[in-house]
């Protein structure tokens, strides 16, 4: 079975510092791993994914996060933090021989200041 | 191409009542997951459907929860008799056919029973 630890449950920081929110899974087999953000009373929305090839994947807002095979983990990161981050952020992972049911972390709310 | 759509956003149940959730996935896609957030915690896999099969319910509770998806309408997540227990968020989302490995959310519908 896979699980994920995301030891950080909320992490502030002031508008325009560097983030890192912190994802550590558990798993016998490969698999993909996924960043989900979470806006007030919103549903999910993909940040970014690990499938497989180049270990340092991007997203569009600036966000992104490195595969570490050895070290089992899958954190997030941002050079640079705006007000509208403000968010709950879930890593989660799903096996990769066919994408069935996700498995995710208790969640990291990231909490920007100015 | 319209989001997956869940109705109702908001429900409140009293005790012993039933709640009726709908989601209605993504043009295309005929895979369909339920998965349950309490409060302060992340999100739990309950279901995981395909027209007219339940692929995985390992995540439902034993007795008073059922999920269905017909080859017609929309998928529902049925929960008798309801208790204080069951006031949550309940969020599906669906993917394509294949491995496509990505699953897309709907806004949630959160669930008070009073």
């Amino acid at each position: 079975a896979q699980s994920v630890t995301q030891l950080d449950s909320q992490v502030p920081v002031f508008e325009e510092a560097p983030v890192e929110l912190r994802c550590n899974y558990s798993s016998s087999v490969s698999v993909y791993l996924f960043w989900y953000v979470q806006y007030p009373n919103q549903g999910l929305q993909l940040l970014l994914k690990y499938l497989s090839g180049s270990t340092l994947v991007e997203s569009i807002n600036g966000f992104e996060a490195e595969f570490n095979k050895s070290q089992t983990s899958f954190h997030l990161r941002k050079p640079s933090v705006h007000i509208s981050d403000t968010a709950e952020y879930f890593c989660a992972v799903t096996l990769n021989t066919g994408f069935q049911k996700l498995v995710f972390g208790t969640g990291t709310r990231l909490l920007v200041s100015p | 191409n319209a989001g997956v759509m869940q109705n109702p956003r908001h429900l409140v149940r009293r005790r012993g009542q039933e709640a009726r959730l709908r989601c209605s996935p993504m043009k295309g896609h005929s895979h369909v997951y339920w998965y349950r957030q309490l409060p302060e915690e992340g999100l739990k896999f309950m279901v995981y459907l395909q027209k007219e099969n339940i692929i995985d319910e390992s995540g439902m509770p034993k007795e008073r929860f059922s999920a269905e998806f017909p080859k017609e309408g929309p998928s529902i997540l049925r929960i008798q008799q309801v208790v204080r227990g069951d006031s949550a968020a309940y969020f599906c989302a669906s993917s394509p056919p294949g491995t496509i490995p990505e699953a897309f959310f709907g806004q949630g519908t959160r669930l008070t029973v009073v």
